[in-house]
């Protein structure tokens, strides 16, 4: 199957500062990416939708100005969590799609913010 | 809209015993069907998938679902499960609409004990 590489799969930031997490398809083009939070114990909940070269579309209830989600090219797509604060802990997943029916997901990143 | 029902929330077994993880789903239209598993601190792996065809479908490590229309249905099943297998287990349903997000139950977890 495809690839879906994610970077890092943990990080501890202060809170306050930012955090870049990026997502990059290794074997296709993925002309749209997903990025979700998981909290312990819950099913996935769906932040945005990204599309190569144009605006992602965020969810009810998800603030674009902390996440902020960039899909520069068919294999890159980057999210940032501004600002961190404790309550943004969360393990994020993104996943990757290209014609296919279903997804391939990267490996997650566990976010700790102190 | 579309909805994935998972109906156990934890399934605990024994070693080398059968298990089913049941799933319903809702849709006015077609869909593709998926099974993911997610091991501890991971990402999501993709099991199995229904596009279309026999209704029974194989996938990875002995598992196997069944598309049953009637009952909107498409359970996970395996005849001996292994220690290994503790994880937690999505369905999802595929849309079918280009670049939307694959739509999920709220997952099962797997318990294997010896």
């Amino acid at each position: 199957g495809a690839v879906v590489s994610q970077h890092p799969s943990r990080v501890i930031c202060k809170s306050g500062t930012s955090v870049k997490i990026e997502c990059r398809s290794l074997d296709f083009q993925a002309t749209t990416m997903f990025w979700y939070r998981q909290f312990p114990k819950k099913s996935l909940m769906l932040m945005a939708t990204s599309n190569e070269g144009s605006k992602a579309t965020y969810e009810q209830g998800v603030e674009k100005d902390k996440f902020l989600i960039n899909h520069a090219s068919l294999t890159l797509s980057t999210l940032t969590v501004t600002s961190a604060h404790p309550e943004d802990s969360s393990f994020y997943i993104c996943s990757a799609r290209h014609g296919q029916p279903e997804a391939f997901f990267g490996q997650g990143t566990r976010l700790t913010v102190v | 809209a579309q909805s994935v029902t998972q109906l156990d929330s934890q399934v605990p077994v024994f070693e080398e015993a059968p298990v089913e993880l049941r799933c319903n789903y809702s849709s006015s239209v077609s869909v593709y069907l998926f099974w993911y598993v997610q091991y501890p601190n991971q990402g999501l792996q993709l099991l199995l998938k229904y596009l279309s065809g026999s209704t029974l479908v194989k996938g990875i490590n002995g598992f196997e679902a069944e598309f049953n229309k009637s009952q909107t249905s498409f359970h996970l099943r395996k005849p001996s499960v292994h220690i290994s297998d503790t994880a937690e287990y999505f369905c999802a349903v595929n849309p079918n609409q280009a670049g939307t997000a694959l739509i999920f139950g709220k997952g099962t977890t797997l318990s294997v004990s010896s």
